[in-house]
């Protein structure tokens, strides 16, 4: 079965705090997405992460891929309260000459205190 | 980036009732997606809608119950059938950005109750 795995799935921070999220995926891909979505809000595109290695800051966020280990961080540095939203990693686990497939994590809750 | 809008985004429907869902996207995308997400959870795919063919369901998900109309590449509905308070969630549509990336890009979304 594939699996994405998310923890943690509830993290409570102080700002100015740093702090790493970690998606873990039991499929072979190369491919990962990190999505951020505020409380009654839509799905936005952070990351996209394409290969091995692959490393992507915006902001006081970085995202990182390791293929081979199959896992990707979500690195928060010096928080505000701004970042907090729940997070979400997806995983392209399309197979060959079928339907493009994404598998999601169960998504963790950030809540940055001031 | 493509954008999405839905229609309407949030509804309240009595139980056995239908609902109809609309997505418009500003350009022609060949593969648009329907998700559903129950309150604090992930996003679980319904379907994938190609414009031209029958929408491919998810396992747990059939026509009858989520029948999905694709009439055009920048235009899907997707209907509740027969609803019941289970169906009460959020749907979300979305749709594949450029070739290189994969990355899908989302609707505001509509938010059902099912009372």
């Amino acid at each position: 079965e594939l699996k994405v795995e998310q923890n943690p799935l509830f993290l409570s921070m102080q700002e100015g705090k740093n702090y790493t999220i970690y998606c873990n995926y039991s499929t072979t891909s190369d491919r990962l997405y990190w999505y951020r979505q505020d409380p009654g809000k839509s799905l936005e595109s952070l990351f996209v992460l394409l290969s091995n290695g692959a490393v992507k800051q915006e902001g006081r966020l970085m995202a990182s891929l390791d293929t081979k280990a199959r896992l990707s961080t979500l690195h928060i540095t010096a928080a505000v309260h701004d970042l907090s939203a729940t997070y979400f990693c997806a995983v392209d686990a399309t197979p060959m000459d079928s339907n493009y497939q994404l598998i999601w994590g169960a998504g963790t809750k950030l809540i940055i205190k001031p | 980036s493509a954008v999405i809008s839905q229609k309407p985004s949030r509804d309240i429907c009595q139980r056995g009732t239908s609902l109809t869902i609309q997505c418009q996207v500003d350009s022609q995308v060949t593969m648009m997606f329907w998700y559903r997400q129950q309150p604090g959870q992930s996003l679980t795919l319904i379907a994938t809608a190609n414009q031209g063919s029958e929408a491919t369901y998810e396992s747990g998900f059939v026509i009858d119950k989520f029948p999905i109309s694709r009439p055009n590449l920048t235009f899907s509905t997707l209907t509740v059938s027969n609803m019941s308070p289970e169906d009460s969630s959020i749907y979300l549509c979305s749709v594949e950005g450029e070739r290189e990336s994969y990355e899908q890009y989302f609707g505001p979304g509509t938010r059902l109750t099912v009372t």
